[in-house]
């Protein structure tokens, strides 16, 4: 009954490969999100997506790509990954935060992403 | 430039004493206002959130926090610490539904 599930939990993998991290929630929300934790543990958003369409998208390189099939699911995808995308992503769900700014969110557990 | 400030990067105290965790904003206006919580290798926890209903808010495990308009502070508190305490605490910030921004966290340990 995981509330914001992610895989892998772990993922490592070369320089200039492409991956993709899964997010996927049971709370019925409709905005999803996706945050990087460097390695000082500092938390910087890097998208939002409602119902399927993207309302925070922050400067983040093209690169990362969320796709959001279904307002249950944002996945990232992520192309030529370079040494500096290592890093744990966390996605996390809430009510519509344009409703109620203080609506809060709820974290997934983390994908560890390590590039060699 | 808008902003969340955790003045210590890392807090230790003993079992059972007091903890305060401090947080301060920079806004010209009330903003909402969040502590979550980040045991190792999980993901964050609500521990409680203002939402200008009232300026002292209870949250989960014996954690509260007191919102400060005039010191633009919102710091965390418990009257005394348990082991499963140590962990990394973020205040958060929102203004708008679009910025959220994150305090820079504070390491909490707990000594036995």
């Amino acid at each position: 009954d995981t509330a914001v599930s992610q895989t892998p939990k772990y993922l490592v993998t070369q320089m200039g490969n492409d991956k993709s991290i899964k997010c996927e929630q049971n709370l019925g929300h409709d905005t999803m999100y996706w945050y990087k934790q460097d390695s000082k543990k500092f938390l910087k958003i890097m998208f939002s997506y409602n119902n399927k369409e993207l309302i925070i998208n922050e400067t983040v390189p093209n690169r990362f790509s969320p796709k959001s099939p279904d307002k249950a699911h944002l996945n990232l995808h992520i192309n030529s990954l370079e040494l500096g995308d290592s890093a744990v992503y966390f996605c996390a769900s809430s009510q519509d935060p344009r409703l109620k700014i203080y609506n809060e969110q709820f974290f997934g557990p983390g994908t560890r992403l390590t590039v060699l | 430039a808008q902003s969340v400030t955790q003045l210590d990067s890392h807090v230790s105290v003993s079992e059972g004493t007091p903890v305060l965790l401090r947080c301060n904003y920079s806004s010209s206006y009330s903003p909402s206002l969040f502590w979550y919580v980040q045991h190792p290798n999980k993901g964050l926890q609500l521990l409680l959130k203002y939402t200008s209903a009232a300026t002292l808010v209870k949250g989960i495990n014996g954690f509260e926090a007191e919102f400060k308009k005039s010191e633009t502070s919102f710091h965390l508190t418990k009257p005394s610490a348990h082991m499963s305490d140590a962990a990394e605490y973020f205040c958060v910030r929102k203004t708008s539904y679009d910025k959220v921004i994150f305090g820079p966290g504070t390491s909490l340990s707990v000594i036995p």
